[in-house]
C-alpha cells in the first residue's frame, strides 16, 4: 500500500531534549516536505526536499533541521525543542515535485514540549 | 507573498444538499491548486489537483474549478452525505513549484 509513515504519532517531551520525527514513503517520490499545523495559523511549510541531498527552507524553518540521505526518508530534527514548537506535524511527498504531482500526507505527529 | 483565504470557516447543511466551498488567492501566478480533505486527528487526503492551464477537475460527486485571473477556486460537492463531514483545505502552489500555501480551511458538517 502506497503511504507516508511518520513516527512517533504522539510525543511529550521537555524543553531542550533533542528529538527526531521520522518520515518514510514507499512511492519512490522525489519530493518530500514537512509542515506544522497550528490553530488559527493553518498549515505552514517548515522544510522541503526536491531529491536526495537537496533540501531548502520553507516558511518557518527556525528551530528545525532536516536531512535527505536516502530517497525514502526525510527526518525532522528538533535540536533543542521549545514550547512554541508544540504542534501537529505532517510529512508529505509527491512525484516529480509539487509542480505537477499530487501531494500525499502522513497521518501526523502530535508533539508537546513542556 | 501569496495569501489564501477560505470562506466560510464553517458550514452546516442538511444531507442531500449541493454545496460550494470557496477559495481565493492573491497572486494569480500559480502553478497548480489542490483541494484536500482532513478528518479530525488525521492527515490530509488529496481530493483534486488542478493545473494552472486547466479550468476544472471532477472526481465522483466533487468538481473543482479554477479561475486564475480572478484568483478564485471553488469546490462543488453534489448530493452531500454525512460522510462528507470534514475540514476542506485548498492549497496553492506558487510558480516556482516548491512552496505550497494553504488556506485556513472550511469545516463542513452534513447533518442526517
Amino acid at each position: 500500500e502506497a503511504q507516508v509513515t511518520q513516527n512517533p504519532r504522539y510525543l511529550i517531551t521537555v524543553t531542550g531534549k533533542k528529538l527526531t520525527v521520522t518520515c518514510s514513503q514507499n512511492m519512490n517520490h522525489e519530493y518530500m516536505s514537512w509542515y506544522r499545523q497550528d490553530p488559527g495559523l493553518g498549515l505552514r511549510q517548515i522544510y522541503y526536499s526536491m531529491n536526495v541531498e537537496v533540501t531548502d527552507k520553507g516558511d518557518v524553518p527556525e528551530g528545525y533541521k532536516v536531512s535527505r540521505k536516502e530517497k525514502r526518508n526525510f527526518p525532522l530534527i528538533l535540536e533543542s525543542p521549545s514550547p512554541n514548537q508544540t504542534s501537529l506535524y505532517f510529512c508529505a511527498s509527491s512525484l516529480l515535485g509539487q509542480g505537477s504531482g499530487e501531494l500525499f500526507f502522513g497521518e501526523g505527529s502530535r508533539l508537546t514540549v513542556l | 507573498k501569496q495569501e489564501v483565504t477560505q470562506i466560510p470557516a464553517a458550514l452546516s447543511v442538511p444531507e442531500g444538499e449541493n454545496l460550494v466551498l470557496n477559495c481565493s488567492f492573491t497572486d494569480s501566478a500559480i502553478y497548480n491548486l489542490q483541494w484536500f480533505r482532513q478528518d479530525p486527528g488525521k492527515g490530509l487526503t488529496s481530493l483534486l489537483l488542478i493545473q494552472s492551464s486547466q479550468r476544472e477537475q471532477t472526481s465522483g460527486r466533487l468538481n473543482a474549478s479554477l479561475d486564475k485571473s480572478s484568483g478564485r477556486s471553488t469546490l462543488y460537492i453534489a448530493a452531500s452525505q454525512p460522510g462528507d463531514s470534514a475540514t476542506y483545505l485548498c492549497a496553492v502552489n506558487n510558480n516556482a513549484g516548491n512552496m505550497l500555501t494553504f488556506g485556513g480551511g472550511t469545516r463542513l458538517m452534513v447533518k442526517p
